[in-house]
Formats: structure tokens, C-alpha cells, sequence
């Protein structure tokens, strides 16, 4: 099975800073890597799909790059509304297997 | 708008089951695949089963496999997931979530709010 390992698990910032959070496979993935948030008490939605394609809707301060195993998520200004949990998951597993990453933990310094 | 509402939550005791239900509206629900993803409290989120369109093909987690069923209805709009045998660490949110897949590309979009599964005697 493929592992996804996030890091790091939990961060502290301030509004404005920029944020990188970085998630890793255990083998080669391509480009199969989303990245969904989540705000307390709410379900999870997608901000990047396919490692690096901005979600509609999602503002452009969010972006993805990487291929193969290794995968950023970076906030380029980070807004009160962007405190959440932040988790990757992988989508290259035949048979399907849709693992996720631990989860970050995006918090108000 | 694409809506999913998840409900049949609630408590069961351990080796008891549930049957979880999750009705889609705003989009056509026969053309696309459905998946379930569950979140234990103060956890992460774990992949639980997906749907093909059709029903023909269903995939699980190593976690549930043999104990959960997933299943569908397409003239009702409504995704299942039956759970069998349960116990302790399957108490979890039940997220159902439709499959946008395009141009070989993956996503879980949108979800629905959860439903609350607590396994305690």
C-alpha cells in the first residue's frame, strides 16, 4: 500500500506569512496528489487536485507543485480563513486505495 | 446545487451493525462513482470504500474489508454503507463523497457534513 506522510504535523503562523507544507509518498505517485482543507467541525474540500491545479473557487494565494513522490502545498499569504487542517492524498493506487496523509495542523501564531 | 446528505449514524455496540445512508441531489447520480471516508474523533481522514457508477465495481479499505458493504441506488439518488461486525475503532464521522473524475484526474468533490457512528455496550 502507499504511505503518505505529511510534515509537519502542526504549525504556527501569523496572517500574511507564507506557509509551506510538504507530503510525501512511498513510491511513485505521478501527479495523482490532492490536497484538501479542513476546518473544525466541517467536512474536508478540495483546494488543489492533480498536485497542482487550483481548485474553482479556491483563491490564488494556493498552490501545489511536485511529481512522483515528493508534493508542496504553499499559501503564499496566509488569511484568517485559511487556519485549518490540511490533508494530501494520493489517487495512483490500482486497485483503487485513496490514502491520506496524517494531516497539518495550519495554526494562528 | 451539488448536495450530499449523509444520515443513519448513531450507536451501536460492539460486533451490531448500522446502515448508513447518503442522498445526493443537483447532479445526475448514475454517472458517478461515490465513495465514503470516515474520520475518527480528533483523527485523521481514512479512505473507506468506493462505488463505480453502475454499482459493478466496489473497492475497500484494508480496515473494513469483509465487514463493511457499500451499494447504491440510482432510481433513489442514494449511496449506502452497510457496517457489520463492529467494533471499538470503527466510531467515527461518515463522510460520503462523489467522485469527480476527469481527464484521469481524481477528486473527492464535494462531501457531505457526516454522519456520527459511536460503537460503545
Amino acid at each position: 500500500d502507499i504511505q503518505m506522510t505529511q510534515s509537519p504535523s502542526s504549525l504556527s503562523a501569523s496572517v500574511g506569512d507564507r506557509v509551506t507544507i510538504t507530503c510525501r509518498a512511498s513510491q511513485y505517485i505521478s501527479t495523482y496528489l490532492n490536497w484538501y482543507q479542513q476546518k473544525p467541525g466541517k467536512a474536508p474540500k478540495v483546494v488543489i487536485y492533480a498536485a497542482s491545479s487550483l481548485q474553482s473557487g479556491v483563491p490564488s494565494r494556493f498552490s501545489g507543485t511536485g511529481s512522483g513522490t515528493d508534493f508542496t502545498l504553499t499559501i503564499s499569504s496566509l488569511q484568517p480563513e485559511d487556519f485549518a487542517t490540511y490533508y494530501c492524498q494520493q489517487s495512483y493506487s490500482t486497485p483503487p486505495s485513496y490514502t491520506f496523509g496524517q494531516g497539518t495542523r495550519l495554526e494562528i501564531k | 446545487q451539488v448536495q450530499l446528505v449523509e444520515s443513519g449514524g448513531g450507536v451501536a455496540q460492539p460486533g451490531g451493525s448500522l446502515r448508513l445512508s447518503c442522498a445526493a441531489s443537483g447532479f445526475n447520480f448514475g454517472s458517478f462513482g461515490m465513495h465514503w471516508v470516515r474520520q475518527a474523533p480528533g483523527e485523521g481522514l481514512e479512505w473507506v470504500a468506493v462505488i463505480s457508477s453502475d454499482g459493478l465495481y466496489k473497492y475497500y479499505g484494508d480496515s473494513v474489508k469483509g465487514r463493511f458493504t457499500i451499494s447504491r441506488d440510482n432510481s433513489k439518488s442514494t449511496l449506502y454503507l452497510q457496517l457489520n461486525s463492529l467494533r471499538a475503532e470503527d466510531a467515527a464521522i461518515y463522510y460520503c463523497a462523489k467522485d469527480t473524475y476527469i481527464n484521469g484526474v481524481r477528486r473527492f468533490d464535494p462531501w457531505g457534513q457526516g454522519t456520527l457512528v459511536t460503537v460503545s455496550s
